[in-house]
């Protein structure tokens, strides 16, 4: 069974400037999670998707933040314009229906803004 | 509100070692709790969860984690620790809102496992 694809692994910009970061989710995962990772921090939860749907983004800065997942599979994540302190390690997570809460993690994506 | 601590920043333990990582929760209702490790430039990988039942529960890599209601702890345990074993482990609550999952994370804990 494939595990979560996120890309890219590695992106370095300038402050300011705007980055997008893709996951696809594991096949018949319906719900998808976008969690932080600053150094030395545990993943805080930035947005969940069930579907297409949101159902928690209460954590998501949306002024400079957005997230999408049109089809119900594949999502993106958006920073514009980007600031020093969103340098972190970006994780897509997914999980199935009914699950007692166990995740799936793709192997993230490092940001860091210079 | 639903949350974890991880009290300590890192674990040192010699290879053969037994080894404990601590993690206490705070939660309303029944806790779900689990346990992840983080290896360099990794995701996380599931290790093992608590949902009901035994109190001691076995994963993977030959890890175990004790669940104790009456410390509010979920301490991860090995009997003999490898130098491979070395990485960030994360202990996580499950947090059951609206119909939805979402895991609640503490700040890690880096174990070190020394030859």
């Amino acid at each position: 069974e494939a595990g979560v694809a996120q890309s890219p692994r590695y992106k370095i910009i300038e402050k300011r400037q705007s980055v997008a970061f893709w996951c696809n989710p594991i096949s018949g995962h319906a719900t998808l999670y976008w969690y932080q990772q600053i150094l030395g921090q545990g993943p805080k939860l930035l947005i969940q998707f069930q579907n297409n749907g949101v159902v928690d983004d209460s954590q998501l800065p949306k002024d400079r933040f957005s997230a999408e997942r049109l089809k119900g599979v594949d999502s993106t994540l958006k920073i514009q314009p980007a600031k020093l302190e969103d340098s972190a390690v970006y994780l897509c997570a997914s999980s199935f229906i009914g699950s007692t809460g166990e995740l799936f993690f793709g192997e993230g994506s490092r940001l860091t803004v210079l | 509100a639903q949350s974890v601590a991880q009290p300590e920043d890192q674990v040192n333990v010699a290879e053969g070692n037994p080894l404990t990582v601590k993690c206490t929760y705070s939660v309303s209702g029944n806790p779900y709790l689990f346990w992840y490790v983080q290896y360099p430039n990794r995701g996380l990988q599931f290790l093992l969860k608590y949902i009901t039942g035994d109190n001691l529960v076995k994963g993977s890599y030959g890890f175990e984690a004790e669940f104790n209601k009456s410390q509010t702890s979920f301490h991860l345990k090995k009997p003999s620790a490898l130098v491979s074993d070395s990485a960030l482990y994360f202990c996580a609550v499950r947090a059951f809102s609206g119909g939805y999952n979402k895991l609640i994370f503490g700040a890690g804990t880096r174990l070190a496992v020394h030859p």
